[in-house]
């Protein structure tokens, strides 16, 4: 256990619906990262959060927003779901920017049918 | 942005032998460098990572090494065990406060043959 955990482990769910990904950092971190995985592309960076703030924005869709609450947890929406979307979705987080060693938890599979 | 190539995308070697895999990136900016292993269902998990002023960096058979001027930095593991098949992600980042991104390789597979 990493310590940063996420919710649901897995998800399916049809085209053009909206899904939320909840994710819980480890105990001290206040930095939140979100990650997409797909199988041909890798890991790329949606977004940061440090504190409740938005700090830094990879490609994230328009379709795809996120926040981070007053208790560190942060929620990932995505609406208008498209086949493509069918991706892991990673949540990471860490004490602070600049700390490095980033602590991701297992993920969240989504599947879009 | 910065761009991080990692080769090769695949790797299988004797139990026993050494594996090494390599990274490139092209923001001169770039000051950590971390290594991640992920296990099949499992999130990444770091192994290991450098900074811009260290060259070189060991943990047991583990071991990174990172040239500045070539923008290249390399992940090396030595008496390969079973338990070390994973797929391996290089990163690299610049810390800006405030402005923060981690940008991974496409990843390594690694199978250790018995």
């Amino acid at each position: 256990d990493s310590g940063v955990t996420q919710t649901p482990k897995h998800l399916i769910t049809a085209t053009g619906q909206r899904v939320t990904l909840r994710c819980s950092p480890r105990s001290g971190d206040l930095s939140v990262y979100w990650y997409q995985q797909s199988l041909d592309q890798g890991l790329q960076f949606l977004i940061q959060y440090y504190n409740g703030e938005e700090r830094a924005k990879g490609n994230i869709l328009e379709r795809f927003s996120a926040q981070q609450f007053p208790d560190l947890h942060s929620e990932l929406n995505l609406s208008s779901l498209e086949l493509g979307d069918s991706a892991l979705y990673f949540c990471a987080s860490s004490v602070s920017p600049g700390t490095g060693g980033y602590t991701f938890g297992s993920g969240t599979r989504l599947t879009v049918v | 942005g910065e761009n991080v190539e990692q080769h090769p995308s695949t790797l299988s070697v004797q139990e026993g032998d050494s594996a090494v895999i390599k990274c490139t990136y092209s923001d001169s900016a770039s000051n950590y460098f971390p290594w991640y292993k992920q296990e099949l269902g499992k999130g990444p998990q770091l192994i290991i990572d450098i900074r811009s002023n260290v060259g070189e960096k060991k943990d047991q058979r583990i071991a990174v090494t990172l040239n500045k001027t070539a923008k290249h930095f390399s992940l090396h593991i030595t008496e390969t065990q079973p338990e070390d098949s994973a797929v391996y992600f290089c990163a690299a980042s610049s810390f800006d406060f405030g402005n923060e991104k981690l940008t991974f390789g496409t990843g390594t597979r690694l199978t250790i043959i018995p």
